[in-house]
């Protein structure tokens, strides 16, 4: 079967560092995005990896492990408006782009 | 940047009626477009892909009938709740994706808060 794997929850403090990962098990893979989603939004986009390795963008970074099914979200200087929810999604071979959802991380921002 | 643009963003209907939500893509042309469903604290659930010119492609489990989807044109994709009930009331998101190639994003709408009485 198909499965991504996102931890539910995670806290974090104001200005620290977090890290959210994400594994996968899908056939056949195009590609891993980030999105976040603040709470009653539509998602919004934030990066996407198909190469392994890390995508820097500005606070944000994307790291990905084709061999080992693994990507984290790096967050840096993290700020109260970073609380929100963080979903990984895997693009398998379907022709039509679908995309395969992880359920999202919860990150809560504390001062 | 590419935007797709939802509407209505909220409804509130009484059980028995429909309720159509639309949804477009303002700069670019999206020959497929994708409804979701989301639940409180869930994560997005597929519903059906959207096919310009064609008949959209279910999910196993979601009724065709009642959850009715046109693609009329390349900036433009309908769902629509027919006969809604309680258990309809939920947040609709859809998608298109900007590009053709394979690391063009999803851009998603604002969502539409469906609340049936």
């Amino acid at each position: 079967g198909q499965n991504i794997d996102q931890p539910t929850e995670m806290t974090a403090t104001e200005g620290a560092i977090v890290q959210i990962n994400c594994t996968y098990q899908t056939s056949g893979f195009n590609g891993l995005f980030w999105y976040q989603q603040h709470a009653g939004e539509a998602p919004t986009f934030l990066s996407y990896n198909v190469l392994d390795g890390l995508e820097e963008k500005g606070r944000f970074s994307s790291f990905l492990s084709r061999s080992k099914g693994y990507s984290y979200l790096l967050l840096k200087e993290l700020q109260m408006k970073d609380s929100a929810s963080y979903l990984c999604a895997v693009e398998g071979m379907d022709s039509n782009y679908q995309l395969i959802w992880g359920a999202g991380t919860k990150l809560i921002i504390k001062p | 940047g590419a935007v797709v643009s939802q509407h209505p963003s909220r409804v509130i209907c009484k059980s028995g009626t429909s309720v159509k939500i639309e949804c477009r893509s303002l700069d670019f042309q999206a020959t497929t477009m994708f409804w979701y469903r989301q639940f409180p604290k869930k994560s997005l659930m597929l519903m059906a892909t959207s096919n310009e010119g064609s008949k959209a492609t279910y999910e196993q489990g979601v009724e065709k009938d009642k959850f009715l989807i046109n693609h009329a044109s390349l900036t433009l994709s309908t769902l629509t709740v027919t006969s809604a009930h309680p258990e309809d009331s939920s947040f609709y998101i859809c998608s298109a994706r900007s590009g053709t190639g394979v690391n063009s994003p999803l851009h998603f709408g604002n969502g539409t808060r469906l609340t049936v009485t």
